[in-house]
């Protein structure tokens, strides 16, 4: 069971490209999330959608855009890459958008913009 | 909004040694929390949660938390740290079931355990 994958594990950018960051969850849940996880500061929510066709920003959504493009699949885009978006970017699932809800996560995408 | 505070950047301790990691939320209500382990390149693994009823809750690897309204304290607990417990420890809290956001993370606490 592969529970939550992401493409690619790792990527270098140049400041101004641009890039998408893939996930797909085969647990038929609900609701998936995109955090980024720099040092010191524990994981920040970028966007998040509580179900299929829906999708919200989270704390840190400048710089990033989303697309649900089905129930299994959460994609995050990068339309112009900038070195403070250098991070680890952590794809993650529920069965629904509740506070007390476990979250599987991704093994995340290290992320460098030179 | 709810926040948490991870007080401990890095601590070390002796293989066999107990282990407590300090973990204090502000949420208005009763908070759902969590305590999330993240291996060396890996992602985040759930060690526990609280969600409401006996305030000692028991985890996978021998770990344990204890909320404490009074603190607004969600500390973790383990009697005898293994070499393997070397790791990043995140405690994270969720709204209710109202709640339209996801979970708020600490930003860890990073064990390192000494032979």
């Amino acid at each position: 069971n592969a529970g939550v994958t992401q493409t690619p594990k790792f990527q270098v950018l140049k400041t101004g490209q641009s890039m998408t960051l893939q996930c797909a969850q085969d647990m038929n849940h609900n609701s998936m999330y995109w955090y980024r996880q720099d040092p010191g500061m524990g994981l920040r929510l970028i966007y998040y959608s509580a179900s299929e066709g829906t999708t919200d920003k989270g704390e840190v959504p400048n710089g990033y855009n989303v697309s649900r493009l089905n129930k299994r699949e959460f994609s995050l885009r990068l339309e112009s890459a900038a070195p403070s978006q250098t991070s680890v970017y952590f794809c993650a699932s529920t069965r629904h958008q509740k506070g007390g809800e476990k979250l599987f996560f991704g093994s995340g995408t290290q992320l460098s913009v030179l | 909004a709810q926040s948490v505070t991870q007080p401990d950047i890095h601590i070390t301790v002796s293989e066999g040694a107990s282990l407590e990691l300090r973990c204090n939320y502000s949420y208005g209500a009763t908070p759902y929390l969590f305590w999330y382990v993240q291996s060396p390149g890996q992602g985040l693994q759930l060690l526990l949660k609280y969600f409401s009823g006996d305030t000692l809750v028991q985890g996978i690897k021998g770990f344990e938390a204890e909320f404490k309204r009074s603190q607004s304290s969600f500390n973790l607990r383990k009697p005898s740290v293994h070499w393997s417990d070397a790791a990043e420890y995140f405690c994270a809290v969720g709204e209710g079931d109202t709640g339209r956001r996801a979970l708020t993370f600490g930003s860890g606490t990073r064990l390192q355990v000494q032979p």
